[in-house]
C-alpha cells in the first residue's frame, strides 16, 4: 500500500540554527498531516498539523509546509535547541477512506550540537 | 504529558504466554487507537475503538485482540506470544470532533523471552 516516507534519516544542526525535516508522501488522497516528536523512551508527542486545504501553518518556533503538487511535507524548527533533539515523524490520514488511522513515515533523527 | 496513560510501562514474559496491556484515554476522548512500533516496521496502526465499538482494523494479528470498556479505557490482549512480538505498543486517543488528531501515551515495552 501507499506509505509516507522521509528523505533524511539523520540530521545534525548547530544550536541556534534552523532545522528543516522533510517528508514525502505517496497517497494523493491524504488530506491531513501531522508531525510528531518522539524522545527516547517516550511516546510520540504532537507538534503541529495541517490540512490539505492549506499550504503553511505556523506554531511556536515550528512551521509546517505542504506542497501537494509534489506530495511533500516539511517541518521547520526555528532557533533549534538541545531539547529539540529527538526523532521526528510525519503521519498522514485519508479521512475519505472512512478511517482515521495514521500512516507514519520512518522518522528522522535530529541531533542538536551545543 | 499527553493525558493518555498506559500500564505497564515494561512487561517481560515468555513465548506462548498471554498478556494484557491497558490504556486510559484523555478525559473526554471517545476514540482509542492501538499502534505498535518496531525498528524495521516503524509505527503501525493495529485497531481503533470508538465509544466501545470497533471502528477500524489495521495490521493486527489474529492472536491479538482489543476491547474498549464503558469507562472508555481499552485493553490490548496479546496471546501465543512470539519473540517477534517484542516491540513497543502505544495507544492514542482523540476527541470526537477531530478523530485524526491523536495524542499518544508513553507506551508499553514488551519483551518476550
Amino acid at each position: 500500500g501507499e506509505s509516507v516516507g522521509l528523505h533524511l534519516p539523520t540530521l545534525s544542526v548547530q544550536e541556534g540554527d534552523n532545522s528543516i525535516i522533510n517528508c514525502a508522501y505517496s497517497n494523493s488522497a491524504s488530506d491531513y498531516f501531522i508531525w510528531y516528536k518522539q524522545e527516547s523512551g517516550k511516546g510520540p508527542q504532537f507538534i503541529i498539523d495541517i490540512r490539505s486545504n492549506m499550504d503553511k501553518r505556523q506554531g511556536q518556533r515550528v512551521t509546517v509546509l505542504l506542497n501537494k503538487t509534489v506530495k511533500h511535507l516539511s517541518l521547520q524548527i526555528a532557533a533549534t535547541q538541545p531539547g529539540d533533539s529527538a526523532v521526528y515523524f510525519c503521519a498522514e490520514n485519508n479521512s475519505g477512506a472512512g478511517s482515521y488511522q495514521l500512516t507514519f513515515g520512518k522518522g528522522t533523527k535530529l541531533s542538536v550540537i551545543p | 504529558d499527553s493525558g493518555v496513560t498506559q500500564t505497564p510501562k515494561h512487561l517481560i514474559t515468555a513465548t506462548g504466554q498471554r498478556v494484557t496491556l491497558r490504556c486510559s484515554p484523555r478525559s473526554g476522548d471517545l476514540s482509542v487507537y492501538w499502534y505498535q512500533q518496531s525498528l524495521d516496521q516503524g509505527l503501525q496502526f493495529l485497531i481503533q475503538y470508538y465509544n466501545g465499538e470497533e471502528r477500524a482494523k489495521g495490521n493486527i494479528l489474529e492472536r491479538f485482540s482489543a476491547q474498549q470498556f464503558p469507562d472508555l479505557h481499552s485493553e490490548l490482549n496479546l496471546s501465543s506470544l512470539e519473540l517477534g512480538d517484542s516491540v513497543l505498543y502505544f495507544c492514542a486517543s482523540s476527541v470526537a470532533g477531530r478523530p485524526e488528531t491523536q495524542y499518544f501515551g508513553p507506551g508499553t515495552r514488551l519483551l518476550v523471552l
